[in-house]
Order: structure tokens, then C-alpha cells, then sequence
């Protein structure tokens, strides 16, 4: 069965610094990853998506994250954030195979400090 | 615009009353999913469905029903809510490609 974990449920950075969150994913074949990011009181928008080839991948906002294979990880960096990064973000791995079972990490919730 | 809408945002409701929650969605996908997302678990999704009258369980089925009868809706069906069916509610639709879109979301309160 598919999982994924998100170690850290909260995370607390300075504006215009560094950011890396992590996720580690189980499945059994070449995953299909994903981060959203669901801002307070609204629903999920897609930051970035995994499917092969290049495993760093950009997604908006000026987010990135890697694939590594070997640690089963796919986490998400963004090298400087701004007070509007504050959000919740979630982590998820989909079956591939043309059907959509799709399984989401815990959450890792940001606050940004000034 | 593209978009997924879901009926109604906020519902209370009572033990054991049948109730429906509708999503619709205008960009042509094959695939419509639910989630339910409760604090501390993250999304969970419910069911799915691949195309019209093509639909299979996801990690927490029990408790709801879902059908596909045109491709653009796929309502929820809670044919006998209980408290820990309280959440809140996501409708996603999708093409193949996995890149999902999500509704805005359904506050359920059972008591």
C-alpha cells in the first residue's frame, strides 16, 4: 500500500529565509508526486507534480523540489520566503497505472515571522 | 473560467438524515475525486470515479455513497450521517495527467 509521511507538522521561518519540507513517500513502483498548498479557509492549489525524467522539478511560486529514489523523499525548497508562503502543505503520491488512488501526507503547517 | 464547484459550502445536519453534497466541474475530466480532511490526517480520499459509471473505493469508504451519471457531476451521498462524519468535505477533478483541481470545499457538522 501506498503512504506517505510528512515528519514535521509545523515549521516556523523568518521571512527571506531558506525553506525545505520534507516528505517521504512508500510505493512499490515509479511514483507520481505531488506538493499542494491550501491557504487558511481555502482549498488546494498544485504547487508542483513528479512524474519522470529530470528529478528537480519547478513548480509556481518559485517552489522546487527533488526526487530521490534512493531516500524515497521528494521534498519541497523554496530559498527565500515571503509572509504570504504561510499556509499549510501537503505531500501526496498517486498510483500510476490510469487510475487515481491518491494518498496525501499529514500536512506540514508554516509560519512565517517576520 | 475552470472550475469545481461544490453544494452546499456549510451543512448541519442531524443524526441519521440522508444527505447529498453535489460537485460539478466544467473542465471536460475523465477523473472526480472525494476527500474528506480532518486535523492531524491530512486529506483522505473517499472515492473516485474514472469516468461515468466508473467509480471504486479509496481509503475511508465506509459511510458514503457516490455515483457518475454524467461526466461534469459526481455527488457525495451520506444515506445515514453519524458525528464522526463531521469534516470538511473536498470535491477534485482531473484529466489524465493527475493534475488535480479542487472545490472549495463543504464544512459538515453531524450531531
Amino acid at each position: 500500500a501506498q503512504s506517505v509521511t510528512q515528519p514535521d507538522i509545523h515549521i516556523t521561518v523568518s521571512e527571506g529565509a531558506s525553506l525545505e519540507l520534507r516528505c517521504n513517500y512508500s510505493y512499490g513502483a515509479t511514483p507520481y508526486l505531488f506538493w499542494y498548498v491550501q491557504s487558511p479557509g481555502q482549498g488546494l492549489q498544485l504547487l508542483l507534480k513528479y512524474f519522470s525524467g529530470d528529478t528537480l522539478v519547478q513548480g509556481i511560486k518559485g517552489f522546487e523540489a527533488e526526487f530521490k529514489r534512493s531516500q524515497s523523499s521528494f521534498n519541497l525548497r523554496k530559498p527565500s520566503v515571503h509572509w504570504s508562503d504561510a499556509a499549510e502543505y501537503f505531500c501526496a503520491v498517486a498510483s500510476s497505472g490510469g487510475y487515481q488512488k491518491v494518498t496525501f501526507g499529514t500536512g506540514t503547517k508554516l509560519q512565517v515571522i517576520p | 473560467e475552470a472550475q469545481v464547484t461544490q453544494n452546499p459550502r456549510y451543512l448541519i445536519t442531524v443524526t441519521g438524515k440522508k444527505l447529498t453534497v453535489t460537485c460539478s466541474q466544467n473542465m471536460n475530466h475523465e477523473y472526480m475525486s472525494w476527500y474528506r480532511q480532518d486535523p492531524g490526517l491530512g486529506l483522505r480520499q473517499i472515492y473516485y470515479s474514472m469516468n461515468v459509471e466508473v467509480t471504486d473505493k479509496g481509503d475511508v469508504p465506509e459511510g458514503y455513497k457516490v455515483s457518475r451519471k454524467e461526466k461534469r457531476n459526481f455527488p457525495l451521498i451520506l444515506e445515514s450521517p453519524s458525528p464522526n462524519q463531521t469534516s470538511l468535505y473536498f470535491c477534485a477533478s482531473s484529466s489524465a495527467v493527475y493534475e488535480q483541481y479542487f472545490g472549495p470545499g463543504t464544512r459538515l457538522t453531524v450531531t
